[in-house]
């Protein structure tokens, strides 16, 4: 059974613009959240995704936003990037919109310069 | 808002010897998950707790639920270097969802 796939890996892009990142949830795993994980935060919920739905939102500013697909993939974005956006972002997977246990893809680390 | 605070923030020991590392917070939690992250990596399920009191036994892993679902502990017995990486606890909240809130962390270092 494939895990939780984010692409891509890495990305560098610079001050002011945007990025799109990428969650493939674990085949049948309806529920997907994202989370920032930075040295100084630690690991902070972004927001959750339940059958193209929008559960849950974090304490973030609305450049940061995302959507689900008709197969549960996930998508989040972010405009306008600040230096402060490097982090490393992370996907989680959930079979149901009650908590099940979570399980996480590798991350994106994203750079902004 | 809830907290999850972890201790020791970091630990380096001796393969051999035994540790703890403890997450404390003031709410309530419907469940609690321990995860293990290398570097750069995504951090990998451990466990979950459910139960107040409950307690789980993984090789040389013990986790235990607080009784009043709070708190949970992480013990390891007999440390290999193998365990190296940062612990993470993380708790589900009671209302549902999926919005884990994680810990603080604790990274620990197990030398030969």
């Amino acid at each position: 059974k494939a895990g939780v796939t984010q692409t891509p890996r890495y990305l560098i892009k610079t001050r002011g613009q945007q990025v799109t990142l990428s969650c493939s949830p674990i085949s049948g795993h309806r529920s997907v959240s994202w989370y920032q994980q930075t040295p100084g935060q630690g690991l902070q919920f972004l927001f959750e995704y339940f059958s193209e739905t929008q559960r849950n939102k974090g304490n973030f500013p609305g450049r940061f936003s995302g959507r689900q697909f008709s197969n549960s993939r996930s998508e989040m974005n972010v405009s306008t990037l600040e230096l402060g956006d490097s982090a490393l972002y992370l996907c989680a997977s959930s079979l149901a919109g009650g908590f099940t246990e979570a399980f996480f893809g590798q991350g994106t680390r994203l750079t902004v310069v | 808002t809830q907290l999850l605070e972890q201790s020791p923030q970091f630990l380096s020991i001796q393969e051999g010897e035994n540790l703890t590392v403890y997450c404390n917070s003031s709410s309530v939690f419907s469940s609690l998950q321990w995860y293990r992250q290398e570097p750069g990596e995504g951090p990998v399920l451990l466990v979950t707790v459910v139960t107040g009191g409950e307690v789980k036994k993984l090789k040389r892993l013990t986790f235990q639920f607080g009784d009043a679902r709070k708190d949970s502990s992480l013990h390891i017995t007999a440390a290999q270097p193998g365990d190296t990486g940062l612990y993470l606890c993380a708790g589900a909240p009671t209302g549902g969802g999926n919005k884990l809130t994680f810990g603080t962390g604790t990274q620990l270092k197990v030398e030969l």
